[in-house]
C-alpha cells in the first residue's frame, strides 16, 4: 500500500531563517505531488504541484520555492522565511485521473516568529 | 478556472440526527470531479467521497452521501446518524478535465456534533 510521509511535524523558526519540510511517498511511481499551506481557520491554499522530476508548478507567487529531486521525493524550500509564512503545511499525492483523491501526510505546523 | 464556495461556517447538529453540508461550484470544464475531505483537530486531511460530473448516480460511502444537483452546480454532502466524532471541519474540493490538476478547496465548514 502507498503511504506519505512529511516531516518534522512542527517547526518554530525565526524571521529571516531557512526552511525546509521534506515529503516522501512509498509504494508508487510517478505520482503528481502537491504542497498547500492551511492559515489558521481557513481553507488550503495551493502552493506548488509536480507531475514528474524536475517539473514544478507554482500557483502563488511568494518567498518559497520547491524541487523535485526524485520520482516520490518533494521538498518545500525558502532562503528567508517571513512572519506571513507561519501556517499548516499540507504534503499530498494522487496518481493520474480525474477521480484520484489526493492522499494527504499529516502535515507540518510552522510558526516564524 | 474551477472556484468552490462553502457558506456555512459553521454548523451543530444532535447526535444520531442527519446534517447537510452545503457546497457549491463553478467551472467552465464540461467534465469535474468532487471531492469531500474530513479534518479533525489533529489536522489530518481524511478523504471521503468523490462524485463524478457525468455520473448517473449520487455516490455514498456509508454514512456519508453526495447530494449531486448538476444544473444547480451543488454538491452537498449528507451525514447520516450523526456520531460525536464526526465532529470536524469539512472541505469540499473539485479537479477540473485534465487529470493533472490539483483539487481547488472550498473554505470549509465546522461541524460539532452535541450530545
Amino acid at each position: 500500500s502507498q503511504t506519505i510521509h512529511q516531516w518534522p511535524a512542527t517547526l518554530v523558526q525565526p524571521v529571516g531563517s531557512p526552511l525546509s519540510l521534506e515529503c516522501t511517498v512509498e509504494g508508487t511511481s510517478n505520482p503528481n505531488l502537491y504542497w498547500y499551506r492551511q492559515a489558521a481557520g481557513r481553507g488550503l491554499q495551493l502552493l506548488f504541484y509536480s507531475v514528474g522530476i524536475g517539473q514544478i508548478s507554482s500557483e502563488v507567487p511568494q518567498n518559497l520555492s520547491a524541487s523535485r529531486p526524485q520520482d516520490r521525493q518533494f521538498i518545500l524550500s525558502s532562503k528567508k522565511l517571513l512572519l506571513s509564512d507561519s501556517g499548516f503545511y499540507l504534503c499530498a499525492w494522487s496518481p493520474m485521473g480525474l477521480g484520484s483523491p489526493l492522499h494527504f501526510g499529516n502535515g507540518t505546523r510552522l510558526t516564524v516568529t | 478556472a474551477q472556484k468552490i464556495t462553502q457558506t456555512q461556517p459553521g454548523m451543530f447538529v444532535q447526535e444520531k440526527e442527519a446534517v447537510t453540508l452545503d457546497c457549491t461550484y463553478d467551472t467552465s470544464d464540461p467534465s469535474y470531479g468532487l471531492f469531500w475531505y474530513k479534518q479533525p483537530s489533529s489536522g489530518e486531511m481524511i478523504f471521503l467521497i468523490y462524485q463524478g460530473s457525468y455520473d448517473q448516480q449520487n455516490a455514498t460511502e456509508g454514512r456519508y452521501s453526495l447530494n449531486f444537483q448538476k444544473a444547480r452546480k451543488s454538491a452537498n454532502l449528507v451525514i447520516s446518524a450523526s456520531q460525536l466524532g464526526d465532529s470536524a471541519m469539512y472541505f469540499c474540493a473539485m479537479r477540473g478535465t485534465v487529470g493533472n490538476t490539483p483539487l481547488v478547496f472550498g473554505k470549509g465548514t465546522r461541524l460539532s456534533v452535541i450530545a
